[in-house]
């Protein structure tokens, strides 16, 4: 499987700023996804990073609140933006298609701890 | 919303027993995966099933699938108290090509010493 990680592991901000969360991979990787995991929930897709092109959102979710970098096949950036505490969660970046891999399996990042004050 | 759900939502067992844990989605699936997450970090990846596989086993770990019930079990045999986690299953549909995955409600698994 892939080596994935994310900065910062962890941050406190204040609210009405933003933190950008990186992902890199150890190879390339053909997909890349962003997840949400709010305090005791399970984990809720954000979007699809597309390599050089506007990442694909899931309902709910919008780019002004939560723009998607991914330059290239390796890396990964998201944004949350003028952060509330209901912002506070992990997130996590995945990666899937990998080479000699099946089809389908994805692997998670470490995640990134935010809490919003 | 979620695709799947899981129960029991926490099971609390002594070492050396096996524990089950079952997953229920809504519509045709790709393949099931399931994961186990330790204190809120990252996602470990355990096993993947495909739809049209009935069984597999990676070390203590069995997975069934019955796609007829839409339903998954994942049972941990002879656990340890290193099992303690949550462990999520997450589906992909079958009528989608993104790959993206939807994600059970979790079981929250502790393991007695």
């Amino acid at each position: 499987s892939a080596v994935i990680s994310q900065k910062p592991s962890r941050d406190i901000c204040q609210r009405g700023t933003s933190l950008t969360i990186q992902c890199q991979v150890d190879s390339q990787v053909t997909m890349m996804f962003w997840y949400r995991q709010q305090p005791g929930q399970s984990l809720t897709l954000i979007a699809t990073a597309n390599q050089g092109s506007e990442a694909t959102y899931e309902s709910g979710f919008v780019i002004d609140k939560f723009p998607i970098s991914r330059p290239n096949l390796t890396f990964s950036t998201l944004t949350v933006s003028n952060m509330s505490p209901e912002d506070s969660s992990i997130y996590l970046c995945s990666v899937g298609v990998l080479a000699g891999r099946p089809s389908g399996e994805q692997f998670f990042g470490p995640g990134t701890r935010l809490t919003v004050l | 919303s979620q695709q799947g759900e899981e129960d029991p939502q926490a099971l609390s067992i002594q070492e050396g027993e096996n524990a089950t844990m079952n997953c229920s989605y809504k519509t045709s699936i790709n393949n099931l995966q399931w994961y186990r997450q330790n204190s809120g970090r990252g996602l470990v990846h355990l096993i993947l099933i495909r739809s049209n596989e009935r069984e597999k086993h990676s070390g203590r770990l069995r997975v069934t699938l019955d796609t007829s019930k839409k339903s998954s079990s994942l049972l941990i045999t002879a656990s340890r108290a290193a099992d303690t986690a949550s462990y999520f299953c997450a589906t992909d549909g079958l009528m989608d090509s993104s790959y993206k995955l939807i994600f059970g409600s979790g079981t929250r698994l502790l393991v007695r010493p």
